[in-house]
């Protein structure tokens, strides 16, 4: 499990802020995701990342920014936080997708925009 | 679009008594499937592949083609079975997984 982390796990932040998410693995998988976790909504994919330099947009990509310049950090960035993004967010590392490959998820980060 | 839809937001049993958590997926080619447990205060983990035939805590998932299902079965249910389960298949373009919106399982005694 100490595999992959997210920091911080908890965030207060005001309106119009910009919020930076951390997540790191150690596992060097090639595919990393970002999901947040609302009630009614389940899992929703935000952005993932094939491999360094390489992103694509999930489901939810509005007002959310991402990078992976190394393989092993993907943060996620929210430029102008708004009251809707409060949520729990959770980065996700997947060494292979096809195949039935499993899919390790951090501990969380549950970020409250006021 | 691609969906997986589980349709109940909770379900609630008691312990000893069988459980069936639902999953319907829309794929029109051969779908890869998952079932994901989060546990209380714990990470979302992975609980079974139906590429593997698996059987994890007691739980098996047969794919249903024909119904489109990939129902979460376990005989007797337990109280540490008690958790939020999600339903995945993986996308078309074959670069992520699509989640249903999860399944509250409660089991008292």
């Amino acid at each position: 499990d100490a595999g992959i982390t997210q920091s911080p796990r908890y965030k207060i932040t005001e309106t119009g802020r910009q919020v930076t998410l951390m997540c790191h693995q150690t596992w060097s998988h090639s595919y990393m995701f970002w999901y947040r976790q609302d009630l009614g909504h389940g899992l929703r994919l935000i952005y993932y990342s094939a491999a360094a330099d390489i992103t694509d947009k999930g489901e939810v990509p509005d007002g959310y920014v991402v990078s992976r310049s190394k393989t092993e950090n993907f943060p996620l960035t929210l430029e102008s936080a708004t009251r809707s993004q409060t949520s729990v967010y959770f980065c996700a590392s997947q060494g292979l997708l096809a195949g039935g490959g499993e899919q390790f998820f951090g501990p969380g980060t549950r970020l409250t925009v006021l | 679009a691609q969906r997986v839809t589980q349709p109940e937001k909770l379900l609630s049993v008691f312990k000893g008594a069988p459980v069936e958590l639902k999953c319907n997926y829309s794929y029109s080619g051969s779908p890869e499937l998952f079932w994901y447990v989060q546990y209380s205060r714990q990470r979302l983990q992975l609980l079974l592949r139906h590429i593997s035939r698996e059987s994890i805590k007691g739980f098996t998932a047969d794919l249903n083609k024909g119904e489109t299902s990939f129902h979460l079965k376990k005989p007797f249910a337990q109280e540490e079975d008690s958790a939020m389960y999600y339903c995945a298949s993986i996308n078309q373009a074959g670069t992520a997984l699509i989640f249903g919106k999860g399944t509250t399982l409660s089991v008292s005694s």
